[in-house]
Parts: C-alpha cells; sequence; structure tokens
C-alpha cells in the first residue's frame, strides 16, 4: 500500500538553531513530494514542492528539502529556526499515473520551537 | 487576490443527518479537491472536480457525494452523517489538472476548512 511516514509526532528545537522535519515514502515510481505547513484553525499552506531536478528544493520562508531516491525521503530542513515556525507540518506525496491530484499525506509532525 | 474560501466556518449536525459544504476556489482555477482531516491525522482525499467532472474518487463511501458549479465553485454532501465523521473538511484549488492524463503538477491551494462535529 502507498503510505508516507512522518516518524516524529513532534519535533523541539531551539530559536537560532538548524531543524530538520523528516518524511519517507512508499509510493512506487517517482511521485511528485510536497511540504505543507498548518497552523492552529487554519487550512494547509504551501512550503515547497519537488517535481524533478535538483534534489535540494528551497521553498517559502526560509524552509527546503532534500529528496533522496535511494532512500524514499524528503526531509524538510531550515537553517535557523524561529519561535513563529512552530506550527503541524505535512509531507505529501502524488503518485504518478494517478492521473489527478490524489495526493497522501503523512500524519504530520508538530514542531515546537523555543525562544 | 482572495484565496480559497469555504462556508460554512463550522457546523454541529446529529447522527443521520445530511450536511451541505461549500467552497470557492482561487480566480482562475478550475480543479478543486475535497479532503478529510480527522484530529490527530493528515488530510484524507475524498474527491476531485476539473471542469464540471469527477476526476479523482478516495476511500469513501457513497454517502459523500460533491459537484462542481460552472463558475467552478464546489459543494460536498455528505448524507446519514455518522459520529466518525467528524472532522476537519478541506477543500483545495488548483488550475489545471494532469497534462495527457498524468497527475499535475500543479499547487494546490488550501481554504480554511469547515469544522463538522456530528453528536
Amino acid at each position: 500500500a502507498q503510505s508516507v511516514a512522518q516518524p516524529e509526532d513532534q519535533v523541539n528545537v531551539a530559536e537560532g538553531n538548524p531543524l530538520t522535519v523528516k518524511c519517507t515514502y512508499s509510493v512506487s515510481g517517482n511521485p511528485y513530494l510536497f511540504w505543507y505547513v498548518q497552523y492552529p484553525n487554519r487550512g494547509l499552506q504551501f512550503l515547497l514542492k519537488y517535481i524533478t531536478g535538483d534534489n535540494l528544493v528551497k521553498g517559502s520562508y526560509g524552509f527546503e528539502a532534500e529528496f533522496n531516491k535511494s532512500q524514499t525521503s524528503f526531509h524538510l530542513k531550515k537553517p535557523s529556526a524561529l519561535v513563529s515556525d512552530s506550527a503541524l507540518y505535512f509531507c505529501a506525496v502524488r503518485p504518478r499515473g494517478t492521473g489527478g491530484f490524489k495526493t497522501i499525506f503523512g500524519a504530520g509532525t508538530r514542531l515546537f520551537v523555543k525562544a | 487576490d482572495a484565496g480559497v474560501t469555504q462556508s460554512p466556518t463550522h457546523l454541529i449536525k446529529t447522527r443521520g443527518q445530511q450536511v451541505t459544504l461549500r467552497c470557492s476556489p482561487i480566480s482562475g482555477h478550475k480543479s478543486v479537491s475535497w479532503y478529510q482531516q480527522v484530529l490527530g491525522q493528515g488530510p484524507q482525499f475524498i474527491f476531485q472536480y476539473y471542469e464540471k467532472e469527477e476526476r479523482g474518487r478516495g476511500n469513501f463511501p457513497d454517502r459523500f457525494s460533491a459537484r462542481q458549479f460552472p463558475n467552478y465553485s464546489s459543494e460536498l454532501n455528505v448524507n446519514a452523517l455518522l459520529l466518525g465523521d467528524s472532522a476537519l473538511y478541506l477543500c483545495a484549488s488548483s488550475a489545471h489538472r494532469g497534462l495527457a492524463g498524468g497527475p499535475s503538477t500543479d499547487t494546490q491551494y488550501f481554504g480554511p476548512g469547515t469544522r463538522l462535529t456530528v453528536l
């Protein structure tokens, strides 16, 4: 079965430190990969996506993600965390060949950035 | 520019009732998708509509239905509500469907959601 795993329910980091939110997937072929962020009582906001090309993708608010095909991973990173980055982060995968927008989401990782 | 809008914001229903949720996509976007997000989980794909036709359906029972109107807005209907239908229902819009029938690389933009509580 196709799935997306975010192995950490919660990540704690001090402000100014680098952060990593992990994501691995089990999807055949070369899927499209996405990261979204969700603030309380809000919908999902798009951060970045990997379609093809360079394995390091840069996105909004200083976030970037590294695609690793052999490890089927797409980890989200930021060099210096801000308190305002505290939110719920979702990794999502869109399998190729589905002919539409059937995107599979992970369960989410809550990021806490301490001042 | 206005983003994706959804109404109502919150809704409380009882078991067995029917509910209609509404979504207006970003201007110029022709595709609308619906997702269900149960507390503590990631969003689950329900439907995708493009140019007023259903293009994709997730693993949801027939109690769930949707439609898209000529102005590309959309409604999600859920009949015979169950307690387990309590969730945040998200609508997402994007400009295009996939090229040559393949999955789109377009970004989906999400609305704020409708919080449905079934008592």
